[in-house]
């Protein structure tokens, strides 16, 4: 998993406040995807993005959620006013692009805890 | 009924056995089938990529595409107690959209 960077690795909030998290993609790698882990439920997709452009944010959540990923900088999940049911392992993938043979490689996540 | 499926175990072995995983899928527009490793509190690990059907071999890892059956799986070889991770089985179709679809996992214990 060297390559993708998250930070942080943990993040403790209390329900109301904003999270951050961060993703630094692999050298070379312009395609971000930002995955959700609950337990017992396996990895939800949640956006794709471009730098500068949201490709599909098909699994984000409606409301509180929004993924940057800008020009210069790192990619960006924020979650707005958290509530207990965002706790959970966010991870973040890149690729060099969008083509088939361009596998996802992800970071080791960050795991959220809401108090 | 879930897009992917994949029976979360536990499965426990003992070392140098063959381990056989599986993942059925309902949605016939899937064409990339990929396996990752995850080992606890760490990201997935890419093991195999395959498109469509057919067998890809990876040193004690082979991986079998089934279009027909909507079936997929990964076998390993002399299993090893490193081997003893979470095994996530994922899936795409061939347009425009790179999202993956993940099944829950299949945790893996491999006994010396």
């Amino acid at each position: 998993n060297a390559g993708v960077m998250q930070n942080p690795r943990h993040l403790v909030r209390r329900r109301g406040q904003e999270a951050r998290l961060r993703c630094s993609p692999m050298k070379g790698h312009s395609h971000v995807y930002w995955y959700r882990q609950l337990p017992e439920e396996g990895l939800k997709f949640m956006v794709y993005l471009q730098k500068e452009n949201i490709i599909d944010e098909s699994g984000m959540p409606k409301e509180r959620f929004s993924a940057e990923f800008p020009k210069e900088g790192p990619s960006i999940l924020r979650i707005q006013q958290v509530v207990r049911g965002d706790s959970a392992a966010y991870f973040c993938a890149s690729s060099p692009g969008q083509g088939i043979h361009q596998p996802q490689h992800f970071g080791d996540g960050t795991r959220l805890s809401i108090l | 009924q879930k897009e992917v499926e994949q029976d979360p175990g536990p499965l426990s072995v003992p070392e140098g056995a063959i381990v056989s995983l599986n993942c059925t899928y309902s949605n016939s527009a899937f064409q990339y089938f990929m396996w990752y490793r995850q080992y606890s509190r760490k990201g997935p690990e890419l093991l195999m990529y395959t498109y469509s059907s057919g067998n890809k071999e990876d040193g004690r890892f082979t991986a079998q595409v089934d279009k027909s059956s909507k079936y997929i799986s990964l076998f390993i070889r002399d299993s090893q107690p490193s081997d003893s991770a979470t095994y996530l089985c994922a899936m795409r179709g061939g347009g425009a959209t790179n999202k993956l679809i993940f099944g829950t996992g299949t945790l893996l214990a491999v006994q010396p």
